[in-house]
């Protein structure tokens, strides 16, 4: 069973350049998740859909990012234009509504990850 | 005042020791409570979750969750070098809608030989 795909796995661009990542949730899944790790500011949500609408997007930094479902099966986050403080791993995970009315929140499956560096 | 507060260690203990990891979370409103591993260079994984008080085991892992404290534990016992790695408490915080996840900075644990 596929878990999230995430591409790149690695970026290295120019100040300046308009980065785009992919993500491919695990099949099934209604909730979507942008997250964001630096040394300094650890594992940050971005952005969250669930059945492919935006919900929160409290956390996107600026304007210069934005973030898509266009299906079940894709979501990107873009970056333009970026800049060297863009610099983090960026992660994307899926997860599954809980059919138990204590649960609210499922377990978080995280993909492997695009590293981006801007120069 | 951050939502989930960890130390950030290292916490070294020896090979065969407990492993003791804590973590503290302000909204108290939060009804679900993750621990999950993180190897360098890697995503998370999960490693446990609790909803309600009490102790939850599973394998070497317990996960404590006390609500009035507002206080999550995760202890390994019989700790292994292949534990070695970043722990991270993650809550159903406000802040989140309670649909996504508020992590913690992470506790880094090394198992020494």
């Amino acid at each position: 069973d596929a878990g999230v795909i995430q591409s790149p796995r690695h970026e290295v661009t120019e100040m300046g350049q308009e980065v785009t990542l992919r993500c491919k949730p695990i099949s099934g899944h209604d909730y979507l998740f942008w997250y964001r790790q630096t040394m300094m500011r650890g594992l940050e949500l971005l952005i969250y859909f669930n059945n492919n609408v935006p919900i929160d997007d409290s956390g996107m930094p600026e304007d210069r990012f934005s973030a898509k479902m266009p299906n079940a099966s894709f979501s990107t986050l873009k970056i333009q234009p970026s800049e060297p403080r863009d610099s983090a791993v960026y992660f994307c995970a899926s997860s599954h509504t809980g059919t138990s009315p204590l649960l609210n929140t499922g377990e978080l499956f995280f993909g492997e990850g695009s590293r981006l560096t801007v120069l | 005042q951050k939502e989930v507060e960890q130390n950030s260690g290292p916490l070294s203990v020896p090979e065969g020791a407990i492993a003791s990891l804590n973590c503290t979370y302000s909204d108290r409103g939060s009804q679900s409570f993750f621990w999950y591993r993180q190897y360098s260079g890697k995503s998370p994984e999960l490693i446990m979750f609790i909803y309600s008080n009490g102790d939850k085991e599973d394998g070497r892992f317990t996960a404590q969750l006390n609500k009035a404290s507002q206080y999550v534990s995760l202890l390994i016992r019989d700790s292994q070098p292949s534990d070695s790695a970043t722990y991270l408490c993650a809550v159903n915080g406000e802040d989140t809608g309670r649909r996504a996840l508020t992590f913690g900075s992470g506790t880094r644990l090394q198992v020494q030989p």
